[in-house]
């Protein structure tokens, strides 16, 4: 168990509907950060945020938005669904300043239909 | 851009020892993690090298060469546990925090 907890496990829903993913961080990390893994493909980083704060973007779609709040739990919020963005979301805490490692949640899998 | 490249699958023996290559060609670099990941679970940390060089932890070692934007992943006295993926990753930033950018990934199949 690595601490970070996301929620929900999984989730199905149609095309055009909207979603949002739940991370909380482990207990003293500033750090969130969202990845999206597809089927058989590596992790893809969406966005990062360190206490509070949008710290760097990665290819995540202007459908997608993120935000850490005032106690350090972050939101994936997913909207007009479409069929490929079913994926695993992964979030991921890391304590600052130990490089190179993150504490991955168990993922979200999200399946649109 | 930003790529690493990682042979998509490898298949060893128990008992054998295999090594998973990853070179990499990003903006920035601060250091190469490995990660493992079992069918679709959370990925786990398996080691971080900044420096050149081999770092060990038990049966795991992982090497960097920063002048070759390459390093490696040696998996010695294999388990049959130690089928998963395999992903190396570029910390690309040396701010708090920074960033990593993950290959596709090595699936590692460890056949009795």
């Amino acid at each position: 168990d690595s601490g970070v907890t996301q929620t929900p496990k999984h989730l199905i829903t149609a095309t055009g509907q909207r979603v949002t993913l739940r991370c909380s961080p482990r207990s003293g990390d500033l750090s969130v950060y969202w990845y999206q893994q597809s089927l058989d493909q590596g992790l893809q980083f969406l966005i990062q945020y360190y206490n509070g704060e949008e710290r760097a973007k990665g290819n995540i779609l202007e459908r997608f938005s993120a935000q850490q709040f005032p106690d350090l739990h972050s939101e994936l919020n997913l909207s007009s669904l479409e069929l490929g963005d079913s994926a695993l979301y992964f979030c991921a805490s890391s304590v600052s300043g130990v490089p190179g490692e993150l504490f991955f949640g168990e993922g979200s899998r999200l399946t649109v239909l | 851009g930003q790529s690493l490249e990682q042979p998509s699958e490898v298949t060893a023996v128990e008992g054998a020892i295999v090594q998973i290559n990853c070179t990499y060609q990003t903006s920035g670099f601060y250091g190469l993690s490995w990660y493992q990941q079992h069918d679709g679970g959370a990925p786990t940390f398996l080691s971080y090298n900044a420096l050149d060089g081999l770092e060990e932890t038990g049966r795991f070692s992982s090497f960097l060469s920063r002048s070759d934007s390459y390093g490696y992943l040696l998996l010695q006295e294999l388990q049959m546990k130690d089928s998963a993926s395999y992903f190396c990753a570029v910390r690309d930033q040396g701010n708090q925090g920074g960033k990593l950018i993950f290959g596709q990934g090595t699936e590692l199949s460890v056949k009795p």
